[in-house]
């Protein structure tokens, strides 16, 4: 079946430095989605990508969706403690798929 | 307002016992799902509703039985409770079918069984 995996799995940095995850899928994809999930939170929707090549931007978080729409990575400018958390990619094969979840990236932030 | 919400947050209970997860949405979306999160925090979809009409149901247990009395509303019963079992399970909605919509997730129901 289908199988989204990410990495790294953990991830621990020094406030202000850089960050990022990578999420891999096994078959082609009709769009990525990430969300983040705080400690003891819920995941929350950060972005969705559909073009083949797209990358989006929201302030220190960049966004980019893969030319062959099989792989995604989400990178963090300068991290803030307020950046911990897991983030999770998310992907189906097509409009008619479920959304499969990437195996998540758990980021912490000392300061 | 809260959009997601679920009752009860938390739930700890014996091994064979029944348990209900309530979940209700104020988004007017048609599209509802459970999601299961284990301890590895791997997030698995197990039933997804669209309009009160079961679209996904995943490979899971016959134990577990989804319920939805109209499109606000899914709830999940799982009967003879076993120790795998314990998760957060998460209630979430969309206003698109699968994958082209936005999810948003209740806060969770973290279920231990002893």
């Amino acid at each position: 079946g289908q199988q989204v995996m990410q990495i790294p799995q953990y991830q621990h940095v020094q406030e202000g430095e850089d960050f990022t995850t990578y999420c891999n899928s096994s078959t082609t994809l009709s769009n990525i989605q990430w969300y983040k999930q705080r400690p003891g939170g819920h995941p929350v929707f950060l972005i969705q990508l559909v073009k083949s090549g797209e990358v989006k931007k929201q302030k220190r978080l960049t966004f980019q969706f893969g030319e062959a729409k099989k792989n995604s990575s989400l990178h963090i400018t300068a991290t803030q403690t307020t950046d911990v958390g897991t983030y999770f990619c998310a992907g189906g094969r097509d409009n008619t798929d479920k959304l499969i979840f990437g195996t998540g990236t758990r980021l912490q932030v000392f300061p | 307002d809260t959009a997601v919400s679920q009752t009860p947050k938390y739930l700890v209970t014996q091994m064979g016992n029944d348990k209900s997860i309530k979940c209700e949405q104020n988004l007017g979306h048609d599209t509802m799902y459970w999601y299961k999160q284990d301890s590895k925090k791997f997030l698995k979809i197990m039933f997804s509703y669209n309009n009160k009409e079961l679209i996904i149901n995943e490979t899971v247990p016959n134990r577990f039985s989804p319920k939805s009395p109209d499109k606000a509303h899914l709830n999940l019963h799982i009967n003879s409770l076993e120790l795998g079992d314990s998760a957060v399970y998460f209630c979430a909605s969309s206003q698109e079918l699968l994958v082209t919509g936005e999810l948003f997730f209740g806060e969770g129901s973290r279920l231990t069984v002893l």
